[in-house]
């Protein structure tokens, strides 16, 4: 089955910016999407098809992929920004979450 | 406003039956691919299964198969996960969420772009 890595944390002063990696057998050659989940709040979609921000959330985040590795990138780290991110894979064939990352913002 | 609200979860004895329903409300459900991902206490996503917008298409992850199904109507705009033989790692808040979708195909790498607030199963004895 195909798994995805994640660094368990990764923390960052506020106004850095912080990277978050996925990686993955040939991920640069599926999309990627990533997932913030606050404590106690569902998931919500930050970055879709690699580098593809949905409606409404902010430039600060974005994302590339390539090789083995995506990446979620974001800028100016808010404390708000504090919370789990996930990757994930799906498609025809393939429906994976990468275990997590936790976000501190200290 | 796009919204899928879960529900049906509970407590449960191992090798207990639950099914989960999510009401869909705001969009075309018919025009989406559906799916539940769960989430066990303190621990990341895991996908479960999903089922295509014409029931075409259905995944189910390796742990629940055979013993999960999933099933959707298009006419209530609801989905639904029957979980059978429960075990005690089944224990999670279980999510529906909706595929990000294009007239009833999946658009690749969309992402799950609307989720659900979660119902939570405990399978314990």
């Amino acid at each position: 089955s195909y798994e995805l890595t994640q660094p368990p944390s990764v923390s960052v002063s506020p106004g850095q910016t912080a990277i978050i990696t996925c990686s993955g057998d040939d991920l640069g050659n599926k999309y990627t999407s990533w997932y913030q989940q606050k404590s106690g709040q569902s998931p919500m979609l930050v970055i879709y098809q690699d580098d593809k921000r949905p409606s409404g959330i902010p430039d600060r985040f974005g994302g590339s992929n390539s090789g083995n590795t995506a990446t979620l990138t974001i800028s100016g780290t808010q404390p708000l920004d504090e919370a789990d991110y996930y990757c994930e894979v799906w498609d025809s064939s393939i429906a994976v979450f990468g275990g997590g990352t936790k976000l501190t913002v200290l | 406003q796009v919204q899928l609200v879960e529900s049906g979860g509970g407590l449960v004895k191992p090798g207990e039956s639950l099914k989960l329903s999510c009401a869909a409300s705001g969009f075309d459900f018919s025009d989406y691919y559906m799916g539940w991902i769960r989430q066990a206490p303190g621990k990341g996503l895991e996908w479960v299964s999903y089922i295509s917008s014409r029931h075409s298409t259905i995944f189910y992850e390796e742990s629940v198969r055979g013993r999960f199904t999933i099933s959707r109507d298009n006419t209530k705009s609801s989905v639904f996960l029957q979980m059978n033989d429960l075990r005690g790692d089944d224990t999670a808040v279980y999510f529906c969420a909706r595929v990000s979708s294009l007239r009833g195909v999946a658009l690749a790498g969309g992402g799950l772009d609307t989720w659900g607030h979660g119902t939570s199963v405990l399978v314990s004895s």
